[in-house]
């Protein structure tokens, strides 16, 4: 079946280091894809999404990244602080008809001053 | 703020209750949509509402139910509750088919739901 999947479940960096969140994801039809972060206690917060007519795509200190080859989004978080801990999410928003969200099971940063 | 909130907060319920959660969407999204999210997963996608009906459906059974209503605001009823169905519940809305249409679902906070 569909899934998106994360490659690692936690992540522990410095304060001021980059970090990177892999996700892989399943459906070859899916044409768009959104990262969340969720803080304990609160729902999902939309951080960044991309379009699979892209390969990158930048925010604000953010930057996804989509090979539609080898079915593979990573999330940069440049100077990462410790306001950045939290779940992050990788979800697939495409391919259906509907607006469907597949999620997958999410990565754990964890920021250290 | 995602301008979408959700009530209750938290709720506790016995197996065999019945329960509803509620949801207020953000302004000008005509289209919700409810999550599980069961403790260190992932959210599940449980179904959704466009135009007041329902348009999309999770591997959920038809205990689960829903209303979407003209003031933006929508309910989750589940019926028969099981032990199983303890978990945060999310609810997330955008615009679709307009030309505000988005993409982009925002979500609310979530209710915690505990089945004893």
């Amino acid at each position: 079946g569909e899934s998106v999947g994360l490659h690692l479940p936690t992540l522990s960096v410095q304060e001021g280091d980059n970090s990177i969140i892999n996700c892989a994801y399943s459906n070859s039809a899916s044409d768009y894809f959104i990262w969340y972060k969720q803080e304990s206690g609160k729902g999902p917060q939309f951080i960044i999404d991309i379009r699979s007519n892209m390969d990158k795509r930048q925010g604000q200190r953010v930057t996804v990244l989509l090979n539609k080859t080898v079915k593979h989004l990573s999330l940069q978080i440049a100077a990462t602080q410790p306001g950045d801990s939290a779940v992050y999410f990788c979800a697939d928003a495409g391919g259906t008809s509907y607006g469907k969200l597949t999620f997958g099971q999410g990565t754990i940063l964890t920021v250290h001053p | 703020e995602t301008g979408v909130t959700q009530s209750p907060t938290h709720l506790i319920k016995t197996r065999g209750q019945q329960v509803t959660l509620r949801c207020s969407s953000q302004s000008g999204h005509n289209t919700v949509s409810w999550y599980q999210q069961a403790l260190g997963q992932g959210p599940q996608f449980i179904f959704q509402y466009y135009r007041e009906e329902e348009n999309g459906r999770g591997n959920f059974p038809p205990r689960f139910s829903g209303l979407q209503f003209p003031n933006y605001s929508s309910e989750l009823n589940v019926n028969a509750l099981e032990l199983d169905d303890s978990a945060l519940y999310l609810c997330a809305s955008r615009a679709a088919g307009t030309i505000f249409r988005t993409d982009t679902q925002y979500f609310g906070p979530g209710t915690r739901l505990t089945v004893l």
